[in-house]
C-alpha cells in the first residue's frame, strides 16, 4: 500500500487478556518505530526495528510488552496481560533509511483495557 | 519521560489572528521536525531543521530552528479553521534514530 497499515483501527480488551497489533510498514523501508500516544499526549517512544534487528526496546514499559518484525516489514506488538494503564493509542511509523530521516505514521490502533 | 516542552499546551483563536507555538529544550538536537495531528490520525511531518537558525516556510507556516539548536518555533499567518490540529515538534539527537516528541499544543481556530 501506499502508506503505513495498522490493525486493528480499535482493540477493547478485558484485563488480563493478551492482545497483538499489526503494522504494515511502507515496502521497502528499513526503519519501523513503534510508540505509546496517551490522550492529549505526544507520542512516546517505545522500540526501534532495523530490518528485523531490534536496536532500540529501552522504551517498553514492562516485560509485559513485546515486538517482532521476523522478516524485516511486518511488526507485531504484543502485550500480555493487559492492564488499564495499557489504554492508549499505539503508533507505528517507518522510513526509508536508518537514522533521523523522515518518518511517516499509521493511523494508529486505540487499545482499551476494561 | 518528555524532554521537549511546548506552549502554549492549548490555543484557541478566531480566523484570521497570527499565533506562535514554542519547542524547547535543554539538549542539543541535530535535527527537529514539526507534526501536525488531526483527531484519530498518526502524525503527520510539517518539515524537518537541521541548521541552527535555520527558517523553513511552507506556505503560511513558518518555521525556525534556535542558533543553538535547542529550541524552534512555529509560526502561522492568518490562521484557517484548516489548521486545527494537535502540533507536535520531535528533536533527533546526533548518532541516534530515534525522536522524542514534545507535549504538543492543540490549536483551534474558530470560523
Amino acid at each position: 500500500g501506499a502508506g503505513v497499515s495498522q490493525s486493528p483501527r480499535y482493540k477493547v480488551a478485558k484485563r488480563g487478556q493478551d492482545v497483538a497489533l499489526r503494522c504494515d510498514p511502507i515496502s521497502g523501508h528499513v526503519s519501523l518505530f513503534w510508540y505509546q500516544q496517551a490522550l492529549g499526549q505526544g507520542p512516546e517512544f517505545l522500540t526501534y526495528f532495523q530490518n528485523e534487528a531490534q536496536l532500540d526496546k529501552s522504551g517498553l514499559p514492562s516485560d509485559r510488552f513485546f515486538a517482532e518484525r521476523p522478516e524485516g516489514s511486518v511488526s507485531t506488538l504484543k502485550i500480555q496481560r493487559t492492564q488499564q494503564e495499557d489504554s492508549a493509542v499505539y503508533l507505528c511509523a517507518s522510513s526509508e533509511f536508518t537514522g533521523n530521516t523522515e518518518a511517516f505514521f499509521g493511523q494508529g490502533t486505540r487499545l482499551t483495557v476494561v | 519521560t518528555q524532554l521537549l516542552e511546548q506552549s502554549p499546551q492549548f490555543l484557541s483563536i478566531q480566523e484570521g489572528e497570527n499565533l506562535t507555538v514554542y519547542c524547547n529544550s535543554s539538549s542539543v538536537f541535530s535535527s527537529l521536525q514539526w507534526y501536525r495531528q488531526e483527531p484519530g490520525e498518526g502524525p503527520v511531518l510539517l518539515v524537518t531543521v537541521v541548521t541552527g537558525g535555520e527558517v523553513k516556510k511552507l506556505k503560511r507556516l513558518t518555521f525556525q530552528f534556535g542558533d543553538a539548536r535547542k529550541d524552534s518555533s512555529l509560526h502561522i499567518t492568518a490562521a484557517q479553521p484548516g489548521d486545527t490540529g494537535l502540533y507536535l515538534c520531535a528533536g533527533a539527537t546526533s548518532g541516534t534514530y530515534k525522536y522524542i516528541f514534545g507535549t504538543g499544543t492543540r490549536l483551534k481556530v474558530l470560523a
